[in-house]
């Protein structure tokens, strides 16, 4: 079966830095998301990565390796308006996304 | 209309009653797809269309019928509701030949089966 695993719930302090995992498992491997979904809100487009390597934008980076079914997103200089959830995606062969259940990160002051 | 949009924002529902769930978006985007989102669990794709004029299951279609006449439109809709249908419901769209063909998010409705 297809599978993504990331952790349920992080907490980090303001002006930190703080990476939340993804691993996954699925059929057919067609480029990785990151979405990132404030309570009550709809989800929005954070980064894409299909090829190995870092993907920096601004204060967020988001990595690939393919041959370990893993990825990253980092957050740096942390901000209170980052709380929300991280969805992890993996588009699969029949270019589907397939959706984690996302990590809620608390940000404390 | 700026993106894509959801009706009703939320709704209340008797078992057994029939209900379509609207979702427009301005944008030409091709693909248009329909998600739930519960508690604990991933976004689940229930319908998706591809171009107008076609569409496809996805993980979970079962009591749910979608239809895609024109590009715009891509409304959702609950035969005859049971208590398990009760989430939030996200309508999304993307290009499919542009970019990294990433999703747009609608805002979402939450519907309550009683």
């Amino acid at each position: 079966g297809q599978n993504i695993d990331q952790p349920t719930e992080m907490t980090a302090t303001e002006g930190a830095i703080v990476q939340i995992n993804c691993t996954y498992q699925t059929s057919g491997f067609n480029g990785l998301f990151w979405y990132q979904q404030h309570a009550g809100e709809a989800p929005t487009f954070l980064s894409y990565n299909v090829l190995d390597g870092l993907e920096e934008k601004g204060r967020f980076s988001s990595f690939l390796s393919r041959s370990k079914g893993y990825s990253y997103l980092l957050l740096k200089e942390l901000q209170m308006k980052d709380s929300a959830s991280y969805l992890c995606a993996v588009r699969d062969s029949n270019y589907q996304l397939i959706w984690g259940a996302g990590t809620k990160l608390i940000i404390k002051p | 209309i700026a993106g894509i949009t959801q009706a009703p924002t939320s709704q209340i529902l008797a078992a057994g009653r029939r209900m379509t769930l609207r979702c427009t978006q301005d944008m030409r985007h091709n693909a248009m797809y329909w998600y739930r989102q519960d508690l604990g669990l991933g976004l689940r794709l229930i319908h998706y269309s591809n171009t107008a004029g076609t569409t496809g299951k996805g993980e979970v279609p079962d009591g749910y019928s979608v239809s895609r006449a024109n590009t715009d439109d891509f409304p959702l809709t609950l035969a005859s509701a049971v208590p398990s249908q009760t989430s939030v419901y996200f309508c999304a769209s993307s290009d499919q030949l542009a970019g990294h063909n990433e999703q747009f998010f609608g805002p979402g409705t939450r519907l309550t089966v009683l």
